[in-house]
C-alpha cells in the first residue's frame, strides 16, 4: 500500500527567505504525488503534482517541487517565502486506482 | 464551474446519535472520497465512490457509511456517535477514471460530539 511522511511537524523561515517542506513517499509502482495546502477553517487547496516527465514541478503561488526517485522524495520548495504562505502543507501519494494517501501535514510559519 | 459543496458546514451532535454529511462534486466529476481530519491523526481516508460503487475504503468501524447517487452527489452516514468522531470532514472530487488526476476539496463539515 501507498504511503507518505512527512518528517517535520512544523518549518519556520523568515520572509525572503527560500523554504522546504520535506516529503517521502512509498509506493509498490508508479507514484502520483501532489502537494496540497490548507488555510484555517478551509479545505485543501491543490498546488501542484508530479505525474511523469520533468523532475522539476511548477505549481501555484510560486510553489514548486522536486521530485527524486532514488530518495523517493517529493519536497516542496519556494525561492522567497511570503508571510502570507504561511499554513498547513499536505503531500499525498496515488498508486494506480488506489485511494489518496495524506501525510500528516507540516504547519508553515513565516515570520516578518 | 461551482466547485465542491458540502453541507452542512457545521454540526453539533449529542453521542450515540447518527448523523449525515452531504457533498456535491464539482460537475461531470464521479469520483468522490471522504476524510476525516483531526488534530492528533491527521488527514484520514475513510471512502471513495465511483459511479456510485465503493471503490476503496479506509480503516474505519463500520458505525461510519456511505453512498453515492447517479447524481454523483455522496452522503457520509456515521452511527452511533462518539465523542472521539469530533473532527472536520472533507469530501474530495476527481475525474473519472484518471488515475493522475488531482482532487479537489469542499471546505468541509466540523462535526462536534458533545
Amino acid at each position: 500500500a501507498q504511503s507518505v511522511a512527512q518528517p517535520e511537524d512544523q518549518v519556520n523561515v523568515a520572509e525572503g527567505n527560500p523554504l522546504t517542506v520535506k516529503c517521502t513517499y512509498s509506493v509498490s509502482g508508479n507514484p502520483y504525488l501532489f502537494w496540497y495546502v490548507q488555510y484555517p477553517n478551509r479545505g485543501l487547496q491543490f498546488l501542484l503534482k508530479y505525474i511523469t516527465g520533468d523532475n522539476l514541478v511548477k505549481g501555484s503561488y510560486g510553489f514548486e517541487a522536486e521530485f527524486n526517485k532514488s530518495q523517493t522524495s517529493f519536497h516542496l520548495k519556494k525561492p522567497s517565502a511570503l508571510v502570507s504562505d504561511s499554513a498547513l502543507y499536505f503531500c499525498a501519494v496515488r498508486d494506480g486506482l488506489a485511494d489518496m494517501r495524506f501525510g500528516a501535514g507540516t504547519r508553515l510559519t513565516v515570520k516578518p | 464551474k461551482a466547485g465542491v459543496t458540502q453541507t452542512p458546514r457545521y454540526l453539533i451532535k449529542t453521542r450515540g446519535q447518527q448523523v449525515t454529511l452531504s457533498c456535491s462534486p464539482i460537475s461531470g466529476h464521479r469520483s468522490v472520497s471522504w476524510y476525516q481530519q483531526t488534530p492528533g491523526q491527521g488527514l484520514q481516508f475513510l471512502f471513495e465512490y465511483f459511479s456510485e460503487t465503493q471503490r476503496n475504503k479506509g480503516n474505519f468501524p463500520g458505525r461510519f457509511s456511505g453512498r453515492q447517487f447517479s447524481n454523483s452527489r455522496s452522503e457520509m452516514n456515521v452511527s452511533t456517535l462518539e465523542l472521539g468522531d469530533s473532527a472536520l470532514y472533507l469530501c474530495a472530487s476527481a475525474s473519472p477514471g484518471q488515475m493522475n488526476t488531482e482532487a479537489f476539496f469542499g471546505q468541509g463539515t466540523r462535526l462536534t460530539v458533545v
